[in-house]
């Protein structure tokens, strides 16, 4: 199993909706979480840090369930701005923190 | 200026050839990474290096090496580059502070890439 998988996609979604992506992590001593943006042939960039059970950042909104395992991306009212490759990537205090991604899940929002 | 530079940004050479693809960072973070990624595998964690004498193998250092050559300095070498290296590189750094986790945290700090084709 791989250290960290995410939904493949491509999501293909209207304007306006609402989407949400799954990571789930194999690590249960992952403590920090993070959701990185990239677009097409450029650098990632940080979208959202989770350090405890989720986070919010107006349409965007992380939840973290360390039960089973998984932290989800939740995108409301989609633009066609957030057309993008979304990267999942847990860390672990005790590898020092370095971080682990998963394959990427691509969002392409049309209008 | 960027706050991690990578050079080159692009590069074509042939089977067997060294490249050194370097990184260099002004955000005085003592943790540097370099990151592979091809198309629908995401990034994969190549080396790392927590300090100028830590150096880590990731998840596929074969056929690589580095060299810390400062705290600002990572450089990524290929001693005999071969076509199924042809990837985008990144290197990316980050700080770990010491107690309880806070914003910032582990964030990664990306520098733009550097394409790799070889031939």
């Amino acid at each position: 199993r791989k250290e960290v998988e995410q939904d493949p996609g491509p999501f293909n979604v209207p304007e306006g909706a609402t989407v949400a992506f799954n990571c789930t992590y194999s690590n249960s001593a992952s403590q920090s979480f993070f959701w990185y943006r990239q677009d097409c042939r450029k650098e990632p960039k940080l979208l959202m840090s989770v350090y405890s059970s989720g986070n919010e950042d107006g349409r965007f909104t992380a939840q973290l369930n360390r039960a089973s395992q998984y932290i989800s991306l939740l995108i409301r009212d989609s633009k066609l701005s957030d057309s993008a490759t979304y990267l999942c990537a847990p860390s672990q205090r005790e590898q020092g923190g370095k971080l682990i991604f998963g394959q990427g899940t691509e969002l392409s929002v049309k209008p | 200026d960027a706050d991690v530079t990578q050079t080159p940004r692009n590069r074509i050479t042939k089977t067997g050839k060294r490249i050194m693809l370097e990184c260099s960072q002004t955000k005085g973070h003592d943790r540097m990474y370099w990151y592979r990624q091809d198309p629908g595998l995401g990034l994969r964690l190549i080396y790392y290096s927590f300090d100028v004498k830590d150096i880590n193998k990731g998840e596929i250092s074969d056929g690589y090496s580095v060299s810390r050559q400062a705290q600002a300095k990572f450089s990524l070498s290929l001693e005999s580059a071969i076509p199924n290296q042809t990837a985008l590189y990144f290197c990316a750094t980050n700080f770990l502070p010491g107690g309880q986790e806070s914003s910032g945290a582990n964030v990664l700090t990306f520098g733009a890439g550097s394409r790799l084709t070889v031939l």
